[in-house]
């Protein structure tokens, strides 16, 4: 199993520029979830969904937009970048078993820099 | 309001044994996770602790006092590898598996 996957590694945008980061998972979780990571920060939710069709909010969704048509995706887009939305972005995903969700299975991270 | 603090960074020698605090306010939570994560990479899974008590897991050990509001991360002989950063984070009450995130602390080993 790949696990976890996310692309692409690094970005560099203009500020004003839209793209979308890419998540994928074979381990047909039902969980996944955005995050952001910044210095001296820990990681912050941005948006989550809980099976296929299903997304909510999280503690900061303000320019980014996500969708959940399959189970294994769950792509993360930024409608128009601003220089604070610079930092790195976790995918994560995890399963429910017994009632209660597991450990959370993280990406390997993009590194974004909005200029 | 959910407030986790963590110390920024501490310093242990090589073959010593260290404690990692985590202190939380919090009303109520399903339980505490413990991540591990090395500079430049994604976090990784320790420990998860539901119960008060201590969780054992190899030279890496857990505590949780609900009533005191904190839990320890412990790791015995400490090697050059564990030198990373140690997250600790809550579980809220709700299904919805949102987790609040504490800074980290990163620790840094010497020979």
């Amino acid at each position: 199993n790949a696990g976890v996957t996310q692309t692409p590694k690094f970005q560099v945008l203009k500020t004003g520029q839209s793209m979308t980061l890419q998540c994928a998972q074979d381990m047909n979780h039902e969980y996944m979830s955005w995050y952001r990571q910044d210095p001296g920060m820990g990681l912050r939710l941005i948006h989550y969904s809980v099976g296929a069709g299903i997304t909510d909010q999280g503690e900061v969704p303000n320019g980014y937009n996500v969708s959940r048509s399959t189970t294994e995706d769950f792509p993360l887009r930024l409608l128009s970048a601003a220089p604070s939305q610079t930092s790195v972005y976790f995918c994560a995903s995890s399963s429910r078993g017994g009632g209660v969700w597991d450990e959370q299975f993280f990406g390997p991270g993009t590194r974004l820099t909005v200029l | 309001g959910q407030n986790i603090d963590q110390p920024t960074e501490m310093t242990a020698t090589e073959g010593a044994i260290v404690q990692i605090n985590c202190t939380y306010q919090t009303s109520g939570f399903n339980g505490l996770f413990w991540y591990q994560q090395h500079a430049g990479e994604a976090p990784t899974f320790l420990s998860y602790n539901v119960l008060d008590g201590l969780e054992e897991k190899g030279r890496f050990s857990s505590f949780l006092s609900r009533s005191k509001g904190y839990s320890y991360l412990l790791l015995k002989e400490l090697q050059m590898k564990d030198s990373a950063s140690y997250l600790c984070a809550l579980e809220g009450r709700d299904s919805n598996y949102q987790l609040i995130w504490g800074a980290g602390t990163k620790l840094i080993i010497k020979p």
